[in-house]
């Protein structure tokens, strides 16, 4: 059984672009939930999807937001990027219990 | 306000000895309680989860809650080498909120 898939690995924007993040979660798992690990500032709960709906956000700007397509995969969408928007995103599946391995962004 | 505090570290530990985590929460709400374990360079990987007061074994991991104290500590008997990275505590507040510590970095010595 695969597991959490990310892709990119790696994605290098300069300010004021927009970085696409996508996530496929466990198969047969409805659910994706994304995080952001800055350096310095710990693991953030960003968003989580289900079904195809958003469910809960965390505490981010507006201009992070993304979508569940109907086979359950995911985008994390980053608008307008900003220096300190550089860290490692994490999607998980069941809440915070299977990590994929990361989309690690580095903002210019 | 901080809720969720980890001992930044390192912590260093001879190898074959008990490294001891700990991690106090500020929310009484909290329910549930999640150790993970984070290679540099990876993502988190889950190694123990706790619920109820009291001491939970898996192996060589040993997680302690105390509820009324409000801290969930990890500890790992004969430490080895492979057991060096940063352990990342996590409290469930709800039915929709996780709130992760900053981790602690471990260091088994050789």
């Amino acid at each position: 059984e695969a597991g959490v898939t990310q892709s990119p690995t790696h994605l290098i924007k300069t300010r004021g672009q927009q970085a696409t993040l996508r996530c496929s979660p466990i198969s047969g798992h409805t659910s994706v939930y994304w995080y952001q690990q800055a350096l310095g500032l710990g693991l953030q709960f960003l968003l989580w999807y289900d079904e195809g709906e958003e469910r809960n956000r965390g505490n981010f700007p507006p201009r992070f937001s993304g979508r569940q397509f109907p086979n359950y995969s995911s985008e994390l969408n980053v608008n307008a990027l900003e220096l300190e928007d550089s860290a490692l995103y994490l999607c998980a599946s069941s809440w915070a219990q299977y990590f994929g391995p990361g989309t690690r962004l580095l903002v210019l | 306000q901080k809720e969720v505090e980890q001992n930044s570290g390192p912590l260093s530990v001879p190898e074959g000895a008990i490294a001891s985590l700990n991690c106090t929460y500020s929310d009484r709400g909290s329910q549930s309680f999640f150790w993970y374990r984070q290679y540099s360079g990876k993502s988190p990987e889950l190694i123990m989860f706790i619920y109820s007061n009291g001491d939970k074994e898996d192996g060589r991991f040993t997680a302690q809650l105390n509820k009324a104290s409000q801290y969930v500590s990890l500890l790992i008997r004969d430490s080895q080498p492979s057991d060096s990275a940063t352990y990342l505590c996590a409290v469930i507040i709800g039915d929709d909120k996780i709130i992760f510590g900053k981790g602690t970095r471990l260091h088994i010595l050789p």
